[in-house]
């Protein structure tokens, strides 16, 4: 059973577009909600993240939107450019009581065409 | 500072034989987790070491795959016998504390069973 899911599974952009991916999660344990970026070759690095007490969270061009009744959160990428293709990961874990495993969705390739 | 490495960053092996995979956490990092993303699906979670103790194995596939952490440090990943489905990239990640959800990945180790 998948507990994060992730989608669109692929998605091209025009550059400066806006990209958008979704995830929704069963556990309600979780408490929170990583969105790792990850370029051919290298692993994983955190892109940004966000707790459950907030609906929103923005970082330069990349907001995460988290919808707590809903159990989905998702990530938008403003004035996306070439640079930003990667493949994207959204994850969750139940933070620091459980010692932050963190369960993934299955990725989002992102291209973003000049 | 030195990432989270990992070694080898590619294997090729025959059904049946064994690999060892290396990971060497960030200095300091008491977590250290392994993870395993096989053919494009979703980066699954293995096991997690706090130091050198196995907090969470709940993870591991099944009893051909061992993991060891020699003095809280580097730690390893050996596949014995290997089978075709135990290809995939297996990625190594590693955290500070409890208190710091953040986890980073090394590059990976892309496994092919033949």
């Amino acid at each position: 059973q998948q507990q994060v899911k992730q989608s669109p599974q692929s998605l091209i952009v025009q550059k400066g577009g806006i990209s958008i991916i979704n995830c929704a999660y069963e556990n309600t344990a979780f408490d929170y909600f990583p969105w790792y970026q990850q370029f051919p070759g290298k692993g994983p690095a955190l892109l940004i993240a966000i707790r459950p007490d907030v609906s929103e969270k923005k970082e330069g061009r990349f907001t995460i939107s988290f919808n707590k009744s809903a159990k989905q959160f998702s990530l938008h990428i403003m004035d996306s450019q070439p640079g930003d293709s990667a493949t994207y990961f959204c994850a969750a874990s139940k933070g620091r009581t459980s010692g932050s495993r963190l369960t993934f969705g299955e990725g989002t390739q992102l291209t973003v065409n000049p | 500072e030195a990432g989270v490495t990992q070694f080898p960053s590619h294997s090729v092996i025959e059904k049946g034989q064994t690999v060892t995979l290396r990971c060497d956490p960030i200095s300091g990092h008491d977590n250290l987790y392994w993870y395993r993303r096989v053919m494009g699906k979703e980066i699954k979670f293995l096991l997690h070491f706090v130091k050198e103790s196995k907090q969470d194995e709940s993870g591991m596939p099944n009893n051909r795959f061992l993991a060891e952490r020699t003095g809280g440090t580097y730690s390893t990943l050996k596949v014995q016998p290997a089978e075709l489905e135990d290809s995939g990239v297996y990625f190594c990640a590693s955290s500070q504390g409890l208190a710091k959800e953040t986890q980073y990945f090394g590059p990976g180790t892309r496994l092919l069973v033949l």
